[in-house]
């Protein structure tokens, strides 16, 4: 079946340093990739998304790319802000079903000033 | 335009009653998503919904457990003779129709389910 690994948190970090969120998957077919962030009290919202292979997802100064060969998600920022503090979920959708998006266990990030 | 909204925020039910968890998706949205996120862990996909349709229950416990999304009105998850374990924040989504692969399923902000 489909399934997200990501790296165990939490993660605190000071700001202007650079985050990295590791994140591995394995799934049936050619599976669609993402990146969703949850600030506390609301529901998650899409970050960013890689539909094939080699391509790059940004947003917010936030990057992953979808890495076939290693069946990997990473995400990245180079200089993270305190506003940037949330819970951070990778996820794919894949198969026959392409409603269902399966999560990782999600990783919080605290940033401080 | 609003976004997805979910009623209510906040449920406290005893053990051996019924919860009702009600999500109206985003204008223009056709189908509906219900996760489930259990403490310290991720979101498991429960169901998907199209308009009078069960899409996909494969996530659905077979026993208590329902979901339904009417020609009008918002979607419903009901859990029937709740117990402790039903504990956890049930989130649902929306997204549009689409003929596309992958529609972006936006999400509401939850319904924290606590059961004493």
């Amino acid at each position: 079946g489909n399934s997200v690994t990501q790296m165990e948190g939490p993660v605190t970090l000071s700001e202007e340093a650079f985050l990295t969120i590791n994140c591995t998957y394995t799934a049936t077919g050619y599976p669609s990739l993402f990146w969703y962030v949850q600030y506390p009290g609301e529901g998650l919202q899409l970050l960013l998304k890689a539909t094939k292979a080699d391509d790059k997802g940004s947003n917010k100064g936030f990057e992953a790319t979808y890495r076939k060969e290693t069946t990997s998600f990473h995400l990245e920022k180079g200089s993270v802000q305190v506003s940037d503090s949330a819970v951070y979920f990778c996820a794919l959708s894949a198969g026959t079903s392409y409603g269902k998006l399966t999560f990782g266990q999600g990783t919080i990030l605290t940033v401080h000033p | 335009n609003a976004g997805v909204m979910q009623n209510p925020r906040h449920l406290v039910r005893r053990r051996g009653q019924e919860a009702r968890l009600r999500c109206s998706p985003m204008k223009g949205h056709s189908h509906v998503y219900w996760y489930r996120q259990l403490p310290e862990e991720g979101l498991k996909f429960m169901v998907y919904l199209q308009k009078e349709n069960i899409i996909d229950e494969s996530g659905m416990p077979k026993e208590r457990f329902s979901a339904e999304f009417p020609k009008e009105g918002p979607s419903i998850l009901r859990i029937q003779q709740v117990v402790r374990g039903d504990s956890a924040a049930y989130f649902c989504a929306s997204s549009p129709p689409s003929t596309s692969s992958y529609n972006e399923q936006f999400f509401g902000p939850g319904t924290r389910l606590t059961v004493l």
